[in-house]
């Protein structure tokens, strides 16, 4: 079974500074799909980026930009120029052709002013 | 656009009653999916739905069934809710050809 670790219980960040939140993932898949998802204190999940594993270019969504180490099974998030807004838990996900995400544990990320 | 909600928004009920918490999606999306969400935890998989009438257990579905007659509505109902079954709820949907999964506010369910 496909399993997802976010190493990071919490992060903070700086207002305006750059951070980065960790995702590792194994799965035995060549063909899959990488996910980081934020949930404000709303609870709402709201996709930030996507990546799909066979493409070796890393996906960058405005502020938002993702370093994909296939070789080493790794998804980590960059967020830059962090904003109050940004304050969220972020949970990494992945899936293949199975149809099921399967989820990290989440990052608690707090931006101070 | 409404895209994909849910209800109720929050639910309180005891031991032994049967609740349905509904999902309704207006994209016309053919996947649908039940996750379960509990306190400090990433979501997981209860039941999941291809098309109408096409419905397959996920990570966690024991105590739940679901339906799905029409494509724009998943409901899962708890048969018999325990305590253990307090959670939040979010229903998401997806695209045939597309594996991002879209997600609905989330219901959140106490049994007393």
């Amino acid at each position: 079974a496909q399993t997802v670790t976010q190493s990071q219980p919490e992060m903070s960040v700086q207002e305006a500074e750059t951070v980065t939140l960790s995702c590792t993932y194994d799965t035995s898949e060549s063909d899959y799909y990488l996910f980081w998802y934020k949930q404000p204190p709303s609870r709402q999940m709201i996709l930030v980026i996507r990546q799909e594993a066979y493409k070796q270019q890393n996906a960058t969504e405005n502020r938002f930009s993702v370093n994909f180490q296939k070789a080493a099974k790794s998804f980590s998030l960059k967020i830059s120029d962090s904003q109050l807004g940004d304050a969220a838990m972020y949970f990494c996900a992945y899936t293949d052709a199975g149809n099921m995400l399967t989820f990290g544990g989440g990052t608690r990320l707090m931006v101070k002013p | 656009d409404a895209g994909i909600t849910q209800s109720p928004r929050y639910k309180i009920t005891e031991t032994g009653r049967q609740v349905t918490l509904m999902c309704h999606q207006t994209w016309s999306h053919s996947y649908m999916f039940w996750y379960r969400q509990d306190l400090g935890h990433g979501l997981r998989l209860i039941y999941y739905s291809a098309a109408a009438d096409i419905t397959d257990k996920g990570e966690v579905p024991d105590g739940y069934v679901v339906s799905r007659s029409k494509t724009e509505n998943f409901p899962l109902t708890l048969e018999s809710a325990t305590r253990s079954q307090t959670s939040v709820y979010f229903c998401a949907s997806r695209t045939t050809y597309q594996e991002t999964q879209y997600f609905g506010p989330g219901t959140r369910l106490l049994v007393l």
